[in-house]
């Protein structure tokens, strides 16, 4: 398997309402990253994850609550969000956290906050 | 921290010509360059990446070129096709910031029939 899947494609999600995102890599690598994009702007880094701990936190509200049960695996909690936080939420994969490991997308979430 | 810009941020050619996407960036110690394409509603694709040991790339009809002392790195599409319309990005990484890519702002790149 050489993909990154995330799920749900899209979510529709009240102000006051906890939901999660889910990603899921069968490529044996070791670093998993979180990304927020808006329309036609480049992906922003939230969170990175290497060897299933948190390495990077790029200062993400609280509200946003990273996890990697697995390798494998990796959630974004979500609860009390903003509309401002209607973006695509894409995850992404690299062999390990090595500066010129490439990374690898997965289709990302469409995240909608009424 | 590493700064990357892009130019030019739209670009319209016609079928069959080339197209040409410009990036530069601020920290001498990046040592990994991508190219990512991603058509509307779909995730970044890799197209073609560079390694700061080596000046040129090609892939078919992509290339990638590198000039490390003015630090900046360029992608050239020849014989574009309408399916090359897209958004490309351009980024950067350091051998020592663990896996960040730093993206340029992005070149949207239409393809005229």
């Amino acid at each position: 398997d050489t993909e990154v899947t995330q799920t749900p494609k899209h979510l529709v999600m009240g102000m006051t309402n906890k939901k999660s995102l889910k990603c899921e890599q069968h490529m044996g690598h070791r670093a998993m990253y979180w990304y927020k994009q808006k329309a036609k702007k480049p992906p922003e880094l939230m969170f990175v994850y290497s060897y299933e701990k948190l390495s990077i936190n790029e200062s993400v509200p609280s509200r946003f609550s990273p996890e990697c049960p697995n390798s494998s695996l990796l959630n974004l909690h979500l609860h009390a969000l903003q509309p401002e936080d209607s973006a695509l939420y894409l995850c992404a994969s690299s062999q390990a956290l090595i500066g010129g490991d490439t990374q690898y997308f997965g289709p990302g979430t469409r995240l909608t906050v009424l | 921290g590493e700064n990357v810009e892009q130019h030019p941020s739209t670009l319209s050619v016609q079928e069959g010509d080339s197209a040409v996407i410009k990036c530069t960036y601020s920290d001498s110690a990046s040592n990994y360059f991508p190219w990512y394409k991603q058509e509307l509603g779909k995730r970044p694709q890799l197209i073609i990446d560079i390694r700061s040991n080596v000046g040129e790339k090609k892939d078919q009809r992509i290339a990638v070129t590198l000039n490390k002392t003015a630090k900046h790195f360029s992608l050239h599409i020849t014989e574009t096709q309408p399916e090359d319309s897209a958004v490309y990005f351009c980024a950067a990484a350091l051998w020592n910031q663990g896996g960040k890519l730093i993206f340029g702002q992005g070149t949207e790149l239409s393809v005229k029939p």
